[in-house]
């Protein structure tokens, strides 16, 4: 079953702008990641938020963690065109389970 | 560091033969190896789990005669996908793990992309 729902599927923003892509989730968890993906490619880690924490920071990644309304958001500020990508965020509770995805289109 | 490398990164075959996927940790020990498939604009979705010189562990729904995996050393795994049929054409994916990280560590590989005839 489908631990993680992201929103929007799709986001479509102009070159510079922010962008942000909430994650939901159902059961505890001992930490949420975040990856993205090239079109056809791998997975590239992006940012990790263990349970207890509620906010990272990483270049222009901002990752929030609500583990009481077992949410999650991943702000990218000052978008380029090569954030082009999809978007999943990923729970883990003894095993990684991935989200829907949000599909990133950054227009330059 | 942690790289994890698969080949091929895309095959297609006829229906009814097997296809194997390799996955390699290229600068590490792999203690334990994933596997997960995606279909075209869908999620990952795990299948299976494997620790270095034992049966995988499969997900519910995932046929463990179908997808056969060994992970016969510390730096490689293999899926074979026996019989293949047009509904198993999907990205292939796998990730390692090992021992210092955690299992909540995987380094993900490129992915394979099978295409059944």
């Amino acid at each position: 079953s489908q631990q993680g729902e992201e929103d929007p599927q799709a986001l479509s923003i102009q070159e510079g702008e922010n962008a942000t892509m909430n994650c939901s989730y159902k059961t505890s968890i001992n930490n949420l990641q975040w990856y993205r993906q090239n079109s056809g490619r791998g997975l590239v880690h992006l940012i990790l938020i263990r349970s207890n924490e509620r906010e990272k920071h990483s270049g222009r990644l901002r990752v929030t963690l609500d583990t009481s309304k077992k949410s999650s958001s991943l702000l990218i500020t000052a978008s380029r065109a090569a954030d082009t990508a999809s978007y999943f965020c990923a729970t883990y509770s003894e095993k990684l389970t991935f989200g829907t995805g949000t599909r990133l289109t950054i227009i330059p | 560091g942690a790289v994890v490398s698969q080949h091929p990164s895309w095959v297609i075959c006829k229906s009814g033969t097997s296809v194997k996927i390799e996955c390699r940790s290229l600068d590490f020990q792999a203690t334990t190896m994933f596997w997960y498939r995606q279909f075209p604009k869908q999620s990952l979705m795990l299948m299976a789990t494997s620790n270095e010189g034992s049966k995988a562990t499969y997900e519910q729904g995932v046929e463990k005669d179908k997808f056969l995996i060994n992970h016969a050393s510390l730096t490689l795994s293999t899926l074979t996908v026996t019989s293949a049929h047009p509904e198993d054409s999907s990205f292939y994916i796998c990730s390692a793990s090992w021992s210092g990280g955690g299992p909540d560590t995987q380094y993900f590989g490129p992915g394979t992309r099978l295409t059944v005839l």
